[in-house]
């Protein structure tokens, strides 16, 4: 399978705790993005890397959020004293770049966090 | 990126023609018009995008009305598999990388 992976898809946890959420992007998409999801609601951005860099930042990524892409390959999302509210599907999806021309996100199944 | 709006839901009688449309009375002149799906407990799939001209890949359709304001995106042949929530999302090639999402329409395919 060729497709965006993330690992764990399901992730259980008690407030306070920290977790950190691993995405794979398709072999040679250097464009990387973090969205989150709740219930009944369209994914919401988070983030964006090109290669290593990040270069993009919602409003929502609090500073218990970080995310990093080491080597420009895979990516990881941390989320540092979790709370209730960050009960959400983290969605991560990657796209290559061509200049001038629109490329198409693909994403990868999502991790399911819910924090008791 | 200029707004949609599309209907909550929707539904479609299996092996007829959806016809999911989006407003987008808003959209400037360098603005696409992007379609992607978004089938339960997965990420959400492209399907296709368009500037002015009607356009069709193997999975649908998208018509765009001569003003821009609006359009439909057709799944010509509907089946159980297409039951989804199909997100309409208008924006430039130069408006950075981010998807908006809007609420989409929940697409229930019938037999």
């Amino acid at each position: 399978d060729t497709g965006v992976s993330q690992d764990p898809r399901h992730k259980i946890t008690k407030r306070g705790q920290n977790v950190t959420f691993r995405c794979d992007p398709i072999s040679e998409h250097n464009r990387l993005y973090w969205y989150r999801q709740t219930l009944g609601q369209g994914p919401e951005f988070l983030t964006y890397f090109q290669n290593e860099a990040q270069l993009e930042k919602s409003r929502l990524l609090s500073d218990r959020f970080s995310a990093e892409r080491p080597k420009g390959s895979f990516s990881t999302l941390e989320i540092q004293r979790t709370e209730q509210g960050d009960s959400a599907m983290y969605l991560c999806a990657s796209s290559p770049r061509t200049s001038g021309t629109y490329n198409e996100q693909f994403f990868g199944p999502g991790t399911r966090l819910t924090v008791l | 990126d200029a707004k949609t709006t599309q209907p909550p839901s929707m539904d479609c009688a299996e092996g007829r023609a959806a016809n999911l449309p989006c407003n987008h009375s808003t959209i400037s002149g360098n603005e696409y018009v992007y379609w992607y799906r978004q089938i339960h407990s997965q990420g959400p799939q492209y399907i296709i995008h368009g500037l002015k001209n009607n356009e069709t890949n193997e999975m649908a359709s998208l018509i765009i009305t001569e003003d821009r304001k609006s359009s439909t995106l057709i799944l010509p042949h509907a089946t159980l598999r297409d039951t989804a929530v199909y997100y309409c999302i208008v924006r430039s090639h130069n408006a950075g990388n981010m998807l908006t999402f809007g609420g989409g329409t929940r697409l229930m395919v019938k037999p």
